[in-house]
């Protein structure tokens, strides 16, 4: 089976950087992917990663411990704009694109 | 710009009814996702299609269908509504081996 654990909420000071950090429990195990979704949004795809190490896109970046089952997203300069909910998804196995999503860590950023 | 198209975007109907939900995508990605969501819940994906005629069930049980006759539409159908499907439906899609969803502004079921 799949499980990813995520922590449920965290609230940060605009200007400031959070990490959110995600440890899975797979069968198997391809890449995470960290997702971004507003109150009544869609879903935005923000990174992914297959290798150990950090990708950085802009104030985002993710990160991977391939050994240790975990990654975490980095967001830096934190704006209002980023209160949002952030899912952390692992695609199990090559030559699958199916997402398994956590359950959501829903930040807060306040002034 | 949104190239994926959901609709509707909120529906209400009685037990019983037969209902279809849309989705559309503009941008000639091959597979096609939906997922269910309850509020603040995560995802679970209920089906998905790796291209046309191609269709298969995922994780979360579910009494809907969906067909894959064009590459661009991948529609989700519930034969007899019951209030346990009141949730949100996100369709979403994907290019080759490219990792990213594209999500679609989903459509709100409520079953009375």
């Amino acid at each position: 089976g799949q499980s990813l654990e995520q922590p449920s909420e965290v609230t940060a000071v605009e200007g400031a950087i959070v990490q959110i950090n995600c440890t899975y429990q797979t069968s198997g195990f391809y890449g995470l992917s960290w997702y971004q979704q507003h109150d009544g949004g869609a879903p935005t795809f923000l990174s992914y990663n297959a290798l150990d190490g950090l990708e950085e896109t802009g104030r985002f970046s993710s990160f991977l411990s391939r050994s240790d089952s975990y990654g975490y997203l980095l967001l830096q300069e934190l704006q209002m704009k980023d209160s949002a909910s952030y899912f952390c998804a692992v695609i199990g196995r090559a030559g699958s694109y199916q997402l398994t999503f956590g359950k959501g860590t829903k930040l807060s950023v306040i002034p | 710009e949104a190239d994926i198209y959901q609709t509707p975007r909120y529906l209400v109907i009685g037990t019983g009814k037969k209902i279809t939900l849309e989705c559309s995508q503009t941008m000639g990605h091959d597979k096609m996702y939906w997922y269910q969501q309850d509020p603040g819940m995560e995802l679970h994906l209920i089906h998905y299609s790796y291209g046309v005629n191609s269709t298969e069930k995922g994780d979360l049980s579910s009494e809907s269908t969906v067909s894959r006759i064009r590459t661009e539409h991948f529609p989700l159908t519930l034969e007899s509504a019951r209030p346990s499907h009141t949730s949100q439906y996100l369709c979403a899609s994907s290019e080759g081996h490219m990792p990213g969803y594209t999500f679609g502004s989903g459509t709100r079921l409520t079953v009375v």
